[in-house]
């Protein structure tokens, strides 16, 4: 079945960076964008950034831009979201998601159809 | 502060219809058919229910309907059900500079 599944918890002081990783199974990988979205606790969702894993282009909301890379591996059909120089404010439960559209020039989402299971990043001196 | 306004709370009697608003602007809701929304139980990942303003995902009931007028899309629930409680969330595309924002979700009740 289609599936994402992401990396486990993780704890990081300040000024620290993390790497978040979904991996994907059940579908052509490199047909499908992948977005990062954030939610921190009892806070609603953030977008954060999308990669189309066939060229490994990206795009980033102007919040993150400077901080965060997302990169992927064709061969295993995974994507890695990178955050650095964190802070207590990143503390979140980071997801990808996949796009059901062909996001043509990037213009996406059309709709986020399927969720890893969501990565718990606590920043905390 | 939020890129697409939702009202915090909603509530509504198990059989009767409830519809949550979701207002953008001319740059993101208004000028693309590309709002989708979202259902998210505690602790859950979130769940597409609508995409594309009126489409629904395979496997979602047909009691959820979404549409738009001008910069406001709006999810209509129909014969609520205790098991549509949670949250719900708009989001658009918003051009090439913004490209993506989210609404700051609404919380569903059902009484």
């Amino acid at each position: 079945q289609v599936q994402l599944v992401q990396s486990g918890a993780e704890v990081k002081k300040p000024g620290a960076s993390v790497k978040v990783s979904c991996k994907a199974s059940g579908y052509t990988f490199t047909n499908y964008y992948m977005h990062w979205v954030r939610q921190a606790p009892g806070q609603g969702l953030v977008w954060m950034g999308i990669i189309n894993p066939s060229g490994g282009t990206t795009m980033f909301a102007q919040k993150f831009q400077g901080r965060v890379t997302v990169t992927r591996d064709t061969s295993t059909g995974t994507v890695y979201m990178e955050l650095r120089s964190l802070r207590s404010e990143d503390t979140a439960v980071y997801y990808c998601a996949r796009d059901l559209g062909e996001c043509t020039g990037g213009i996406c989402p059309y709709g986020m159809d399927v969720w890893g299971q969501g990565t718990t990043v606590t920043v905390s001196s | 502060q939020s890129a697409l306004t939702q009202p915090a709370a909603v509530s509504g009697s198990p059989g009767q219809s409830i519809t949550i608003s979701c207002t953008g602007t001319s740059s993101d809701v208004g000028s693309f058919n590309l709002v989708s929304w979202y259902q998210q139980h505690p602790g859950k990942a979130p769940k597409l229910m609508i995409y594309e303003v009126t489409k629904r995902p395979s496997g979602v009931s047909n009691r959820f309907s979404g549409s738009k007028s001008g910069n406001t899309a709006s999810l209509t629930i129909s014969g609520l059900q205790a098991e549509d409680e949670g949250d719900y969330y708009c989001c658009s595309y918003a051009g090439s500079t913004t490209s993506v924002v989210f609404g700051g979700g609404t919380k569903l009740t059902v009484l």
